[in-house]
This record gives structure tokens, sequence and C-alpha cells, in this order.
């Protein structure tokens, strides 16, 4: 079974760009999760989708982080602009189920100068 | 809503000793708990979980963890630690009725001596 699949895994950007982040969850996981994780902590939640509607976006930068999961499979993260302290590796997962187990993939570094 | 404390940041044992890592949660009803680890460049790999049940839960790589609920913990185990299992470790929380407060705690270094 494949697992969760994210890209790019490595990005640099200037602050003020913009980067997008892609997942593709685990087939047939109705629950997806993005996570920014900041170097030496925990990762913290920006945004939950059930399917392809919106569960918990309470800690998502809105005026600068969107999220979509159209069709409800895959998602797409995006910051814009960025800024410094936007760097930080942005961890994807899905879940079979609402409250069980998360499956991560890699993550994607982003580094902003 | 809930919140998870790692007490500690940084633990080095020598390998094949004991292994203890804590873990303290606040939430109002039983919550599900998970330990999970991640290897440096690594996404999270589930070590074990607690849903319901008996209280001692067994994981992968011969890990095993204790709930007390009197205690508020989810302490992590494992009898004799090898050199692989040099890693961040994290306890998560996960609570609600859709699970939409899934809270981890900051992450406990583990380095391992030969």
């Amino acid at each position: 079974e494949a697992g969760v699949a994210q890209s790019p895994r490595y990005k640099i950007i200037e602050k003020r760009q913009s980067v997008a982040f892609w997942c593709n969850p685990i087939s047939g996981h109705a629950t997806l999760y993005w996570y920014q994780q900041i170097l030496g902590q925990g990762p913290k939640l920006l945004i939950q989708f059930q399917n392809n509607g919106v569960v918990d976006d309470s800690q998502l930068p809105k005026d600068r982080f969107s999220a979509e999961r159209l069709k409800g499979v895959d998602s797409t993260l995006k910051i814009q602009p960025a800024k410094l302290e936007d760097s930080a590796v942005y961890l994807c997962a899905s879940s079979p189920d609402r409250a069980g187990e998360l499956f991560f993939g890699e993550g994607s570094r982003l580094t902003v100068l | 809503a809930q919140s998870v404390t790692q007490p500690d940041i940084h633990i080095t044992v020598s390998e094949g000793a004991s292994l203890e890592l804590r873990c303290n949660y606040s939430y109002g009803a039983t919550p599900y708990l998970f330990w999970y680890v991640q290897s440096p460049g690594q996404g999270l790999q589930l070590l074990l979980k607690y849903f319901s049940g008996d209280t001692l839960v067994q994981g992968i790589k011969g890990f095993e963890a204790e709930f007390k609920r009197s205690q508020s913990s989810f302490n992590l185990r494992k009898p004799s630690v090898h050199w692989s299992d040099a890693a961040e470790y994290f306890c998560a929380v996960g609570a609600g009725n859709y699970g939409q407060n899934f809270v981890f705690g900051p992450g406990t270094r583990l380095s391992v001596l030969p």
C-alpha cells in the first residue's frame, strides 16, 4: 500500500515570495491534515479536512496561508507571501477514520531567506 | 482543549539500558493516546496507541506504554534500547467527536551511547 506522498521535499524561497505544497493521501482515507513543525517543536495542526470539507482551520494564518482539497483526495497548501517565521517542515497526514491513527508523509522542508 | 507535556527535552541512555519517556496530558474525558517516533529527515511513524481497554499497550520495535488515568500519564518504555532507537519521540492526544483536536507534545530527543 502506497503511503502519503508529499512534494516538493525541499524548497528555498525569499521572504514575500509564494510557495505551494502538494499532498496525496493514502487511498480511501477520508481525513487529511496539514501540520507545521518548526525545528525543535512538535507538529502543530494547521488545517484538517474531512473529505473535501474543512473540519478545523482555527490555527491557520488565513492572511497568508490557504489550503484546498478538491474532490476529497489530494490537497494543496499555499503560503503567500512567505515570512521568515514560516521556515518549517510541513507535514501532511491522512487517517481512515475521524479519531484514529494518523499516517504521515515525509514532509516538505521550507526555508525562507 | 487538551494539552500534552513531555517533561524531558533530551535523554541519553546507553545501548542495552532500559528507557522510559514521560508524557502527561490534560483532557476532561478519556483521550485517545499515541506515541510517534521521528527519525532525522523522516515523517512520523506510529509506535503504539491507546483507545480503551487494557491500559498496558504493546507497540512496534519492542515498545510499550501504560495509561494511568489517575496520573494523566502515558509513559513509553522499552526494556533494552538499541542504537537505532535514537530519534525524536512525540506523545499525542486525540480528542473530540471528530478527532479534530489532535495535539502533539513538544517531543523528547533520545540519544543512545554505544
